[in-house]
């Protein structure tokens, strides 16, 4: 079977640092996706790590670690605008992806 | 510009009729794409993986005779909904890339249905 998690909502402030944990089991690994996704819009890409270690981009760092099963998306110097859904997702076999039920983040000023 | 095309962005049926939603691969060929339905405040589920030349594959719980895919060229997947209901209401949203794409995957759009 497949199973993802990720915490259903988190909270933060404005100018703040704000790490999404997420777990996964799945059968087959080729990587792991973090979407970001603003309400009912197509969720955009933010980064991808097929090998462990830290990935930064900008205010975006996202970090895997293979053998526990496990990444985190670090946001930093958070904006108004980051206030959305974050998309944890599995690269399995033939190219498929298979989503985490998302994070909801909600930024306070 | 967009390497997934989805088509229509949004769409308005009465129940009991049928739509659908074109994919479009612009800047490759896609042997394989995949559609996935996303309900209000929920994340993406996988519904079936469309595969050129054949049949597509279905997830567990999704209705083949309902939601039927034909991915007829290397470019173009159609997923119809065929007797709808207010239930289908929902975000659908394709994806298709790997290792065609510089092994990178790229989601279409999406396409809101509402059924009236």
């Amino acid at each position: 079977g497949q199973n993802i998690d990720q915490p259903t909502e988190m909270t933060a402030t404005e100018g703040a640092i704000v790490q999404i944990n997420c777990t996964y089991q799945t059968s087959g690994f080729n990587g792991l996706f973090w979407y970001q996704q603003h309400a009912g819009e197509a969720p955009t890409f933010l980064s991808y790590n097929v090998l462990d270690g830290l990935e930064e981009k900008g205010r975006f760092s996202s970090f895997l670690s293979r053998s526990k099963g496990y990444s985190y998306l670090l946001l930093k110097e958070l904006q108004m605008k980051d206030s959305a859904s974050y998309l944890c997702a599995v690269r399995v076999a033939d190219d498929k992806i298979i989503f985490g039920k998302g994070t909801r983040l909600h930024i306070l000023p | 510009g967009a390497v997934v095309s989805q088509h229509p962005s949004w769409v308005i049926c009465k129940s009991g009729t049928s739509v659908k939603i074109e994919c479009r691969s612009l800047d490759f060929q896609a042997t394989t794409m995949f559609w996935y339905r996303q309900f209000p405040k929920q994340s993406l589920m996988l519904m079936a993986t469309s595969n050129e030349g054949s049949k597509a594959t279905y997830e567990q719980g999704v209705e083949k005779d309902k939601f039927l895919i034909n991915h007829a060229s290397l470019t173009l997947s159609t997923l119809t909904v065929t007797s709808a209901h207010p239930e289908d209401s929902s975000f659908y949203i394709c994806s298709a890339g790997g290792t065609v794409a510089g092994n990178t995957i790229y989601f279409g759009e999406g396409s809101w249905l509402t059924v009236v």
